[in-house]
């Protein structure tokens, strides 16, 4: 099954904010309010970041929100900092009961 | 707390099976949605399947001929089956519990698994 579209990579000093796409199909982004957000630091597993598209589970920071129009989903990292260096993968339920993952994304904090 | 350990060979040979087991501690296997997903080496993230409700199951379209997940009530534990790998299937293996169907809250550390002869 074909994979969610994402950037490969995305950069930004200190401080800024960063937007990362998700771009599927009404079949699966544009279809369910079912975006989830990962961050995966080298070696690690990946850490859930965001679900349903814009909830925060407890503990993580504010910094990071999620948004979604029409087949794409976003997420944007605000106040940019060393430690947000890391892939991020979003996902999407798919009909039929399945699940995808995007390509993922590399931030590079300059 | 919630915590999820993979484990099995980290070897295996090419057409064989591979089997790998994630033994849960801090939540109930009867309840939630248990996942596996994989990651070849540099590469990104693939959803295998997940079981829920003690034994529903739903796999990847790609992987679906060769997939079987299963659950152990007793020992609170769930497997994964691969079966005729190849090189291909080289990857980090992750097992995950989901709150619901479509993100995953709990990871496990993963294990590598190297299909080679």
């Amino acid at each position: 099954q074909s994979a969610l579209t994402q950037p490969a990579s995305v950069s930004g000093s200190p401080g800024q904010s960063i937007t990362i796409s998700c771009t599927g199909s009404s079949s699966d982004v544009g279809g369910y309010n079912s975006v989830s957000w990962y961050q995966q630091n080298p070696g690690k597993a990946p850490k859930l970041m965001i679900y349903d598209v814009s909830n925060r589970p407890s503990g993580v920071s504010n910094r990071f929100s999620g948004s979604k129009s029409g087949n794409t989903a976003s997420l944007t990292i605000s106040g940019l900092q060393a430690e947000d260096e890391a892939d991020y993968y979003c996902s999407s339920y798919r009909s039929g009961s399945t699940l995808v993952f995007g390509g993922g994304t590399k931030v590079t904090v300059l | 707390q919630v915590q999820l350990q993979e484990s099995g060979p980290g070897l295996v040979k090419p057409s064989e099976t591979l089997s790998l087991t994630c033994t849960v501690s801090g939540a109930s296997i009867s309840s939630y949605y248990w996942s596996w997903i994989r990651q070849p080496p540099g590469k990104g993230l693939e959803w295998i399947g997940y079981i829920y409700d003690s034994g529903s199951t739903k796999y990847n379209p790609s992987l679906k001929s060769r997939v079987t997940i299963s659950v152990d009530t007793s020992k609170n534990q769930f497997s994964l089956n691969l079966g005729s790998v190849a090189a291909a299937d080289t990857a980090v293996y992750f097992c995950t519990r989901g709150s619901k169907l479509y993100y995953f809250d709990y990871w496990g550390q993963g294990t590598l698994v190297t299909v080679s002869s």
